[in-house]
């Protein structure tokens, strides 16, 4: 089977730094996504991981351990206007293409 | 900003109707996807595609049915709507410059059945 696991809630304070982890366990593993989603919605590509390390694009940056099946999205400099839910997606390549979501952390960023 | 079109954005409709939810893409993207999607929690496969004349189940089984006659059309049919059909429906596409690994969402179908 497969299995992705992500806090449900994290808290934060503007201005401050989260960590947003996911593990993983999965079949045919080719890549690790991350999406954000705010409420009512659609979800929106945040980063890529194939490879083991850090990616960073502006604020967010991704991590991915393919050893340990463990990834994290770090978001810097908090702003009020990331409260969102953040989606980490695992890409399954076997007899398909497609992504698996974990079901989501809830992120609220306090003044 | 990406170009994924759904219609309509909200459907309330009374049990045992046939309805139709469209998606339509303008980025000529081959692979296009259909997701399911209850408030808080995760995103579902139920359908994809990954070009004209090929269609395939998702991981979650759902009594709905697709087609992909043309590159940027991907509708999603219930023939029998029933309230457990009550939920978001999002499509999504991925594939030319900027990858398959991008999932580009159009904003959703929420549909209510009564």
């Amino acid at each position: 089977g497969q299995s992705l696991e992500q806090p449900s809630e994290v808290t934060a304070v503007e201005g401050a730094i989260v960590q947003i982890n996911c593990t993983y366990q999965t079949s045919g593993f080719y890549g690790l996504s991350w999406y954000q989603q705010h409420d009512g919605g659609a979800p929106t590509f945040l980063s890529y991981n194939a490879l083991d390390g850090l990616e960073e694009t502006g604020r967010f940056s991704s991590f991915l351990s393919r050893s340990d099946s463990y990834g994290y999205l770090l978001l810097q400099e908090l702003q009020m206007k990331d409260s969102a839910s953040y989606f980490c997606a695992v890409i399954k390549m076997d007899s398909s293409y497609k992504l698996i979501f974990g079901s989501g952390t809830r992120l609220l960023v306090r003044p | 900003e990406a170009d994924i079109y759904q219609t309509p954005r909200y459907l309330v409709i009374g049990t045992g109707k046939k309805i139709t939810l469209e998606c339509s893409q303008t980025m000529g993207h081959d692979k296009m996807y259909w997701y399911q999607q209850d408030p808080g929690m995760e995103l579902h496969l139920i359908h994809y595609s990954y070009g004209v004349n090929s269609t395939e189940k998702g991981d979650l089984s759902s009594e709905s049915t697709v087609s992909r006659i043309r590159t940027e059309h991907f509708p999603l049919t219930l023939e029998s709507a029933r309230p457990s059909h009550t939920s978001q429906y999002l499509c999504a596409s991925s594939g030319g410059g900027t990858g398959e690994n991008t999932q580009y969402f159009g904003p959703g179908t929420r549909l209510t059945v009564l």
